[in-house]
């Protein structure tokens, strides 16, 4: 079993829907989840950074951390052509340590 | 979030040869950088940690005389990869530690060919 499990999709919606994405995990040394949005042939980018158990929001992205569960989401909220991308989950036990990635989602808005 | 360029982002070369990409931390002194590479529909694996002024630390299963790191200055890490074979054909990407030391910014990926 992974340490992370993210469905690799691919996952497609119409323009305006909300999309969730979702990444179950079994270390419950994870105390630090990121999000990051990767465009075809390049880098990822991170969206979203949180600590422990709760929800953070930027704008049209909302994420959320339930400990309890193990498992962490990505809301994003009137989905755009170009929110398609590939998003990976990270997390990591925090003091430096490395990240550990899920496998990512690839989404795609249509119009 | 941090800054960070890679030279080349996309280079070809025969097989034998020697390539290097650099790693800048444009806007941060990163003391600590990550190496990863990524091959098409899988996600990012993890290489080595660059660590300023000191060896890196590499991940099992990495060969550290076929993939060479320096990491000279706060601003500047590279990768060699000596001898490269078509099967090193990948996106290396780097990335830098955050202010947290927790999250990393990632560069835009350099796209090795191997002919």
């Amino acid at each position: 079993q992974k340490e992370v499990e993210q469905d690799p999709g691919p996952l497609s919606v119409p323009e305006g829907a909300i999309v969730s994405l979702n990444c179950t995990y079994s270390n419950s040394a994870f105390q630090y989840f990121m999000w990051y949005r990767q465009y075809s042939r390049k880098g990822p980018e991170l969206l979203m950074y949180t600590y422990s158990s709760g929800n953070k929001e930027d704008g049209r992205f909302t994420a959320q951390v339930d400990k309890s569960s193990k498992y962490i989401s990505l809301f994003i909220r009137d989905s755009q052509p170009s929110d398609s991308a590939t998003y990976l989950c990270a997390m990591s036990a925090g003091g430096g340590n490395k990240l550990t990635f899920g496998t990512g989602t690839q989404l795609k808005v249509e119009l | 979030g941090a800054v960070v360029s890679q030279h080349p982002s996309w280079v070809i070369c025969k097989s034998g040869t020697s390539v290097k990409i650099e790693c800048r931390s444009l806007d941060f002194q990163a003391t600590t950088m990550f190496w990863y590479r990524q091959f098409p529909k899988q996600s990012l694996m993890l290489m080595a940690t660059s660590n300023e002024g000191s060896k890196a630390t590499y991940e099992q299963g990495v060969e550290k005389d076929k993939f060479l790191i320096n990491h000279a200055s706060l601003t500047l890490s590279t990768l060699t990869v000596t001898s490269a074979h078509p099967e090193d054909s990948s996106f290396y990407i780097c990335s830098e530690a955050g202010t947290s030391k927790n999250e990393q910014y990632f560069g835009p990926g350099t796209r090795l060919t191997v002919t």
